[in-house]
């Protein structure tokens, strides 16, 4: 079956430091994939996504490429701030064409930065 | 626009006692999941509904039933809760595959 593995964290950084969260997949066909973000006490929120092969997903300063040759999608952000302290979580969606997808999670990256 | 909502925010239930989570989106979305969320193993799908009138199960679907009220509406219900139910639940709602969105969540203890 599918399954996402992330980097053990927590992740714990200075601000202005350069961020990696690694994430590889295993999937059969053409899976979607997605980081979302969940700040504390909340649910979460999608961060960025690439539906296809060499697509680069990016938002907020975060991206990710879909590297289908490595079967990985890590996070990165050049230059992190104290705002971004969060649970990151890499998902891939495998829906074959329908128009719902049914997520699969990764075990979740905290991520704190210090100012 | 509210999203989607979830009530209770905050639940405390004795080892067999029965209840339901609700949710709601007022999104128009077809779609709509129940996921739990346990430290050290992200989020697991434990039932979904596809369009209005199904449902299925999705990876942890024991102990757990569901309804899909209408299209806004999609609850969870534990018969005889057990302190292995004891987890965050999260309602999401989508349009398509490509993306969902969450609920704030219902932290339910089992004791």
């Amino acid at each position: 079956g599918d399954s996402v593995t992330q980097m053990e964290g927590p992740v714990t950084l200075s601000e202005e430091a350069f961020l990696t969260i690694n994430c590889t997949y295993t999937a059969t066909g053409y899976p979607s994939l997605f980081w979302y973000v969940q700040y504390p006490g909340e649910g979460l929120q999608l961060l960025l996504k690439a539906t296809k092969a060499d697509d680069k997903g990016s938002n907020k300063g975060f991206e990710a490429t879909y590297r289908k040759e490595t079967t990985s999608f890590h996070l990165e952000k050049g230059s992190v701030q104290v705002s971004d302290s969060a649970v990151y979580f890499c998902a891939l969606s495998s829906a074959g064409g329908t128009s719902y997808g049914k997520l699969t999670f990764g075990q979740g990256t905290i991520l704190t930065v210090h100012p | 626009n509210a999203g989607v909502t979830q009530t209770p925010k905050f639940q405390v239930l004795k080892t067999g006692q029965s209840m339901t989570l609700q949710c709601a989106q007022d999104m128009n979305h077809n779609s709509m999941y129940w996921y739990r969320q346990d430290p050290g193993m992200g989020l697991r799908l434990i039932y979904y509904s596809a369009s209005e009138g199904t449902t299925d199960k999705g990876e942890v679907p024991n102990g757990y039933n569901v309804s899909r009220l209408n299209k806004r509406e999609f609850s969870l219900r534990l018969e005889s809760a057990a302190p292995s139910q004891t987890s965050v639940y999260f309602c999401a709602s989508s349009v398509s595959q490509y993306e969902q969105y969450f609920g704030p969540g219902t932290r339910l203890t089992v004791t």
